[in-house]
């Protein structure tokens, strides 16, 4: 299975504010597919947001967005105006050619008032 | 709706019980997977499925099976239940090639005593 890491258990953010969190993988791979999850306590899975490696470009999803660094294996999440319904566990997710999904370990987000 | 459904969503095992979890999935997709949750390590591939009959390894399958006999359904079972499979079990269906992620059940949250 290809690694994912996520470094950053928890997270805290103001609401209103920008949190970034992180995600980095490895892969020999050159063309796969990057996500973001979001999971709150309900339990249900949640696309946030999902980055083809071939395209340059960051995907952008409203208030989030990625920054994708390829040569780096890189793929933060940016959530900006942060709202308390963004409070959940968020997980990156990697894509290859086996079209296996495999998982990070998860970064809290915690919201305050 | 279309989607995909898990059944049982909570239960209680005793240590050497047996059971099978059930999931299926609407909207004709050929991937099926059956993922496990624990705190601090993310989502893990268990078992996984390309198609109608067909079944192979995930990253933890030691103590799980699985059966694909029809397209729509997916099976995980236990045999001989352990407190170490105390988890949230999440299936998970995909189209391949496609890019746009997987659709995944609610979860079943399975306790070994």
């Amino acid at each position: 299975a290809q690694t994912v890491t996520q470094s950053q258990p928890e997270m805290s953010v103001q609401e209103a504010e920008t949190v970034t969190l992180s995600c980095t993988y490895d892969t020999s791979e050159s063309d796969y597919y990057l996500f973001w999850y979001k999971q709150p306590p309900s339990r249900q899975m949640i696309l946030v947001i999902r980055q083809e490696a071939y395209k340059q470009q960051n995907a952008t999803e409203n208030r989030f967005s990625v920054n994708f660094q390829k040569a780096a294996k890189s793929f933060s999440l940016k959530i900006s105006d942060s709202q308390l319904g963004d409070a959940a566990m968020y997980f990156c997710a990697y894509r290859g050619n086996d079209y296996k999904l495999s998982f990070g370990a998860g970064t809290t987000v915690t919201v305050r008032a | 709706n279309a989607g995909v459904t898990q059944t049982p969503k909570f239960r209680v095992l005793k240590t050497g019980q047996s059971m099978t979890l059930l999931c299926a999935q609407d909207m004709n997709h050929e991937y099926m997977y059956w993922y496990r949750q624990d705190p601090g390590m993310g989502l893990r591939l268990i078992h996984y499925s390309v198609g109608e009959g067909t079944t192979a390894k995930g990253e933890v399958p030691d103590g799980y099976n699985v059966s694909r006999l029809k397209k729509q359904n997916f099976l995980l079972g236990l045999e001989s239940a352990a407190p170490s499979q105390t988890s949230v079990y999440f299936c998970a269906s995909s189209y391949p090639p496609s890019g746009y992620g997987y659709t995944f059940g609610s979860g079943t949250r399975l306790t070994v005593v």
